[in-house]
């Protein structure tokens, strides 16, 4: 399977401790997003890398989140003091940009995380 | 700010039945247009696209058009099939307003009947 993969795909925890996602996007994929979904929403845009440069941050991003691709190819999401408020699922996508709008996102399926 | 609006569901249909999903939205440049689905148990999809203004985007029997002059991207299908049941995502790309990240609408929860 060459798509986008996400790990863990379920990850409950108690408020006030830290957590970290991974995402792998697809090969050769130069762009790679994070979203959060929400029960009954839709995803929100949290954030998005070309290549290693992490170039827009929504303000949905607070500062206990921080999101890192450092060798340009896969990237994590950490969680710091974690708040029931951040239950939700957390989407990641990617897509090969040539700079233009219709540039497709392809999207994993997904962490899920409960915080008690 | 971009935003989408698209008709609150669930929606219950027979199978075979005429699908409309409403879908209108708000762009500050010129926003390409998508809508996704995400099947039970499975992540988001991409149904189909359009990029400019009257494409129509289409894919497994649905259909789209990008209406400038109504902000509107409704999704349509001639004949629902039980298969068809999912929750669909109307979204927007407008990186030339500034927004590099799809803009979601809420989702509306299809239910197919046989």
């Amino acid at each position: 399977d060459t798509g986008v993969s996400q790990d863990p795909r379920h990850k409950i925890t108690k408020r006030g401790q830290n957590v970290t996602f991974r995402c792998d996007p697809i090969s050769e994929h130069n762009r790679l997003y994070w979203y959060r979904q929400t029960l009954g929403q839709g995803p929100e845009f949290l954030t998005y890398f070309q290549n290693e440069a992490q170039l827009e941050k929504s303000r949905l991003l607070s500062d206990r989140f921080s999101a890192e691709r450092p060798k340009g190819s896969f990237s994590t999401l950490e969680i710091q003091r974690t708040e029931q408020g951040d239950s939700a699922m957390y989407l990641c996508a990617s897509s090969l940009t040539s700079g233009r709008p219709t540039d497709t996102q392809y999207f994993g399926p997904g962490t899920r995380l409960t915080v008690l | 700010g971009n935003s989408v609006t698209q008709m609150e569901g669930p929606v219950t249909l027979s199978e075979e039945a005429f699908l409309t999903i409403n879908c209108t939205y708000t762009a500050t440049g010129y926003p390409s247009l998508f809508w996704y689905v995400q099947y039970p148990g499975e992540g988001l999809q991409l149904l189909l696209k359009a990029t400019k203004a009257d494409d129509k985007g289409s894919n497994k029997g649905f259909e789209a058009t990008y209406r400038k002059e109504t902000t509107s991207f409704h999704l349509e299908k001639g004949s629902v099939q039980v298969s068809d049941s999912a929750v669909y995502f109307c979204a927007l790309s407008d990186p030339g307003g500034g927004a590099d990240g799809l803009t979601f609408g809420k989702g509306t929860h299809l239910i197919i009947q046989p």
